[in-house]
């Protein structure tokens, strides 16, 4: 069973908008992962944040992380057609051991 | 350097077939991991192999089953398939120590399974 909520399910914007995809989760955590999946295949890792960091910054990647509401956030700026793929959240316990969230599907038209 | 690679990358089987998946983690990792992406079901953890043991187990049936060989690359086996076996079985490897508990996994393409 999956350990987190993300919403949107689906979101469709133009590109040069940005884009924000929001996680819930239920237990304590070591780190929270964020990854990307273009049309079903492999995942591909954007940025890991630790449990006791709150911002990472990664290129056009901001991600947020408040243990006490046990909630992340993905803000994707500037976006562009590329960056439509689903986007998934991920936490890990031990290891990389992840649970995943059900996954937000990003639209980006041009 | 060559990423996580797995083989092959569709698969079709007959329900009550067993099938056999391979994956080799990219070059000095230890640690591999399956996960199961059904429609409709997500993201699932299967398994979890480290230095040739199993390390942990996600909820599933036990004719889902696999090891680590020596090289530390992996095989996932599904016996007596079954139709809701239909998934993508991505693999993911990482390196696992003292020092490196929060370490990200990378992830291969993944094998397609249909179960007919």
């Amino acid at each position: 069973s999956q350990q987190g909520e993300e919403d949107p399910q689906a979101l469709s914007i133009q590109e040069g908008e940005n884009a924000t995809m929001n996680c819930s989760y239920k237990t304590s955590i070591n780190n929270l992962q964020w990854y990307r999946q273009n049309s079903g295949r492999g995942l591909v890792h954007l940025i890991l944040i630790r449990s006791n960091e709150r911002e990472k910054h990664s290129g056009r990647l901001r991600v947020t992380l408040d243990t006490s509401k046990k909630s992340s956030s993905l803000l994707i700026t500037a976006s562009r057609a590329a960056d439509t793929a689903s986007y998934f959240c991920a936490t890990a316990k031990y290891g990389n051991k992840l649970v995943f969230g059900a996954g937000t599907i990003l639209r980006v038209k041009s | 350097e060559a990423g996580v690679t797995q083989s092959p990358t569709h698969l079709i089987k007959t329900r009550g077939q067993q099938a056999t998946l391979r994956c080799s983690p990219i070059s000095g990792h230890t640690s591999v991991y399956w996960y199961q992406q059904a429609l409709g079901l997500g993201l699932q953890f299967l398994l979890w192999y480290d230095e040739g043991e199993e390390r942990n187990r996600g909820n599933f049936p036990p004719r889902f089953s696999g090891r680590q060989f020596p090289n530390y690359s992996s095989e996932l086996n599904v016996n007596a398939l079954e139709l809701e076996d239909s998934a993508l079985y991505l693999c993911a490897s990482s390196l696992l120590t003292q020092s490196t508990v929060n370490t990200e996994a990378f992830f291969g393409q993944g094998t397609r399974l249909t179960v007919v």
